[in-house]
C-alpha cells in the first residue's frame, strides 16, 4: 500500500532563519506530487505541484521554492522565512492522470 | 476548474443525516465534482466524486443535479467524529492541481 510521510509535525523558526521540508511517498512510482498550504482560519492553497523529477510548477509568487530530486521525494525550501510564511504546510500525491490526492499529516510552522 | 460555491458552516445532530450542497453552475461536461473532509489540524481526507451519475461508498453518497449545477453530499447517519470541513471541488479528471475553496464547516452535535 502506499504511505506518505511528511516532517517535522511542528517547527518554530525565526524570522530570517532557512526552512527545508521534507515529503516522501511510498508504495508507487512516477506521482504527482504538491505542497499546500493553509493559514489560520482559511482555505488550502496550492503553493506548488509536480508531474515528474525536476518538474516544478509554481501556483502563486512567494518566498518558497520547492524541488524533486527524486521521484517520491519533494521538498519545500525558503532561504530566509518571514511571518508571513507562518501556517499549516501539507504535502499530497496522486496518481499521474487520477482522480484522488491523499495527503500527509502535514507541519505546523510558527515563524516569530 | 468550475466555482463552486458552499454554506460557511452547518450543523446537524447526531444520527440524523447531513446534506451538504454545493453549487457549480459554470461547471463543465467533462468536469467532476469531488468531496473531500478536513478534520482539524489534519491533511484532507478524500470522500467520494462523480460525475453525472449519483455515487455511493461507504463514507456517503453524492446526489448530482441532472443539469449539474448542483450536488448534494449525503452523510446518512452522522457522528461526532464528522465535524469537520467539507469541500465541494470540481475539476477535470486529468490529473493535475486540485484548487479548495472555504468549504463548510459541519458542526454535529449530540
Amino acid at each position: 500500500s502506499q504511505t506518505i510521510h511528511q516532517w517535522p509535525a511542528t517547527l518554530v523558526q525565526p524570522v530570517g532563519s532557512p526552512l527545508s521540508l521534507e515529503c516522501t511517498v511510498e508504495g508507487t512510482s512516477n506521482p504527482n506530487l504538491y505542497w499546500y498550504r493553509q493559514a489560520a482560519g482559511r482555505g488550502l492553497q496550492l503553493l506548488f505541484y509536480s508531474v515528474g523529477i525536476g518538474q516544478i510548477s509554481s501556483e502563486v509568487p512567494q518566498n518558497l521554492s520547492a524541488s524533486r530530486p527524486q521521484d517520491r521525494q519533494f521538498i519545500l525550501s525558503s532561504k530566509k522565512l518571514l511571518l508571513s510564511d507562518s501556517g499549516f504546510y501539507l504535502c499530497a500525491w496522486s496518481r499521474q492522470n487520477y482522480e484522488k490526492l491523499f495527503f500527509g499529516s502535514g507541519t505546523q510552522l510558527s515563524v516569530l | 476548474d468550475a466555482k463552486t460555491t458552499q454554506p460557511p458552516s452547518m450543523d446537524c445532530a447526531e444520527g440524523r443525516a447531513a446534506n451538504l450542497p454545493c453549487n457549480h453552475s459554470t461547471i463543465s461536461g467533462n468536469e467532476y465534482v469531488y468531496w473531500y473532509r478536513q478534520i482539524h489540524s489534519q491533511g484532507p481526507q478524500y470522500i467520494i466524486h462523480g460525475l453525472k451519475n449519483n455515487e455511493t461508498n461507504e463514507m456517503a453518497s453524492l446526489i448530482i443535479t441532472e443539469d449539474r449545477k448542483s450536488s448534494t453530499l449525503i452523510l446518512p447517519h452522522a457522528t461526532l467524529r464528522d465535524t469537520a470541513v467539507y469541500y465541494c471541488i470540481a475539476r477535470y479528471n486529468q490529473g493535475g492541481k486540485l484548487i479548495f475553496g472555504q468549504g463548510t464547516e459541519l458542526s454535529v452535535k449530540p
